[in-house]
């Protein structure tokens, strides 16, 4: 199994641009995340799905849309970048029955730059 | 905002001696979780403690959780240079939020 797998690993975006950040799991997990890592910011969620069709807002959901067409795909979309959104993003995914969240997979991150 | 808080944001030992990190958290939850991550790198679950448990060992690893408290410590026995990475406690509210949030982590630095 590969896991949790993202792409790109490496991104440079200019200002106004837009992207999608790609990530894929294959362990039929309901349950998927993305996340963003600051310097001593830890991780903050920015979007959660609990299923294909089902998504939610995190703590710092804005500039991002995300949508979850299939159990295996959680694209994040950037839909104007800003210096801002300068991070390093997370996906993970989780075998997680309603209402609690269990162990979590991640994947390698992607390193976003917004000049 | 962030639920746990973990303490020292630093810490660092010799090979050989114990490591201890704690974490407090500010609401009810249905389980706490343990990550690490080294540099550079993506996190990886270590241990996970449900609220209605008090003590849980894997390995080297021992993580306690006081509810009446709201805080859970991890200690890291015989520690080794490769336990050298950032700890990161986090979790998940009753109330069936469905969100797992995360404090800031400790850095921990094992030295040869």
């Amino acid at each position: 199994n590969a896991g949790v797998t993202q792409t790109p690993k490496f991104q440079v975006l200019k200002t106004g641009q837009s992207m999608t950040l790609q990530c894929a799991q294959d362990m039929n997990h309901e349950y998927m995340s993305w996340y963003r890592q600051d310097p001593g910011m830890g991780l903050r969620l920015i979007h959660y799905s609990v299923g294909a069709g089902i998504t939610d807002q995190g703590e710092v959901p804005n500039g991002y849309n995300v949508s979850r067409s299939t159990t295996e795909d959680f694209p994040l979309r950037l839909l104007s970048a800003a210096p801002s959104q300068t991070s390093v993003y997370f996906c993970a995914s989780s075998y997680s029955p309603s209402g609690s969240v269990y162990e979590q997979y991640f994947g390698p991150g992607t390193r976003l730059t917004v000049t | 905002s962030q639920q746990g808080e973990e303490d020292p944001q630093a810490l660092s030992i010799q090979e050989g001696e114990n490591a201890t990190m704690n974490c407090s958290y500010k609401t009810s939850i249905n389980n706490l979780q343990w990550y690490r991550q080294n540099s550079g790198r993506g996190l990886v679950h270590l241990i996970l403690i449900r609220s209605n448990e008090r003590e849980k060992h894997s390995g080297r690893l021992r993580v306690t959780l006081d509810t009446s408290k709201k805080s859970s410590s991890l200690l890291i026995t015989a520690s080794r240079a490769a336990d050298t990475a950032s700890y990161f406690c986090a979790t998940d509210s009753q109330g069936g939020s469905e969100k797992l949030v995360f404090g800031k982590g400790t850095k921990l630095t094992v030295n040869p």
